[in-house]
């Protein structure tokens, strides 16, 4: 298994309620990672996972609440966003833990979320 | 701070073809990692090729390869015999976080 999953792909929700992202990798990659992508934009950095543990909290608003249960799934939980919130959700894996050189990045297909 | 500039922000080349991406970056560290980034319409981004900062080899892969530059701080991508599913946004990334570059649309035309 080579591929990073995320689900849901499409979301829509009101800025009072609660959901949550997935993102599952089977590859024994060591560090996950969440992407937030505006249309026409690159990707940004959000948060890094090292061996389970938040490594990177790149500033982001309070309102993202990043979880690692095991070392093949992440969650990304989302609470009172807002319409600017709306954008592509990338998560990504890699194989060595974060800082230690780079393999490159496996990414999944992404979450499109749009905040009403 | 490390940032990462795409100087084109769209290409255009015929199938069969040849063309150059470029990228430029500035950092103070000697060690690093760079790549060269797609991302069609289906969203996903998708490693194209990799380059280690303190290998002087240029990095090849199949029809890709790149030009790296180091004392210039430049890492330019070559697509040679280009086709139609090259179509994507490209973007060039530094190191670890992964510090994208502001992306270059090629277009392939028959």
């Amino acid at each position: 298994d080579t591929e990073v999953t995320q689900t849901p792909k499409h979301l829509v929700m009101g800025m009072t309620n609660k959901k949550s992202l997935k993102c599952e990798q089977h590859m024994g990659h060591r560090a996950m990672y969440w992407y937030k992508q505006k249309a026409k934009k690159p990707p940004e950095l959000m948060f890094v996972y090292s061996y389970e543990k938040l490594s990177i909290n790149e500033s982001v608003p309070s309102r993202f609440s990043p979880e690692c249960p095991n070392s093949s799934l992440l969650n990304l939980h989302l609470h009172a966003l807002q319409p600017e919130d709306s954008a592509l959700y990338l998560c990504a894996s890699s194989q060595e833990r974060f800082g230690r050189g780079s393999y490159g990045y496996t990414f999944g297909s992404g979450t499109r979320l749009t905040v009403v | 701070a490390q940032t990462v500039t795409q100087s084109q922000p769209e290409m255009s080349v015929q199938e069969a073809e040849t063309v150059t991406l470029s990228c430029t970056y500035d950092t103070s560290e000697s060690d690093y990692y760079l790549f060269w980034y797609k991302q069609p319409p289906s969203r996903q981004m998708i490693l194209v090729i990799r380059q280690e900062a303190y290998k002087q080899q240029n990095a090849t892969e199949n029809r890709f390869s790149v030009n790296f530059q180091k004392a210039a701080k430049s890492f330019s991508l070559k697509i040679s015999d280009s086709q139609l599913g090259d179509a994507a946004m490209y973007f060039c990334a530094y190191t670890d976080k992964l510090i994208f570059g502001t992306g270059t649309r090629l277009q392939v035309f028959p």
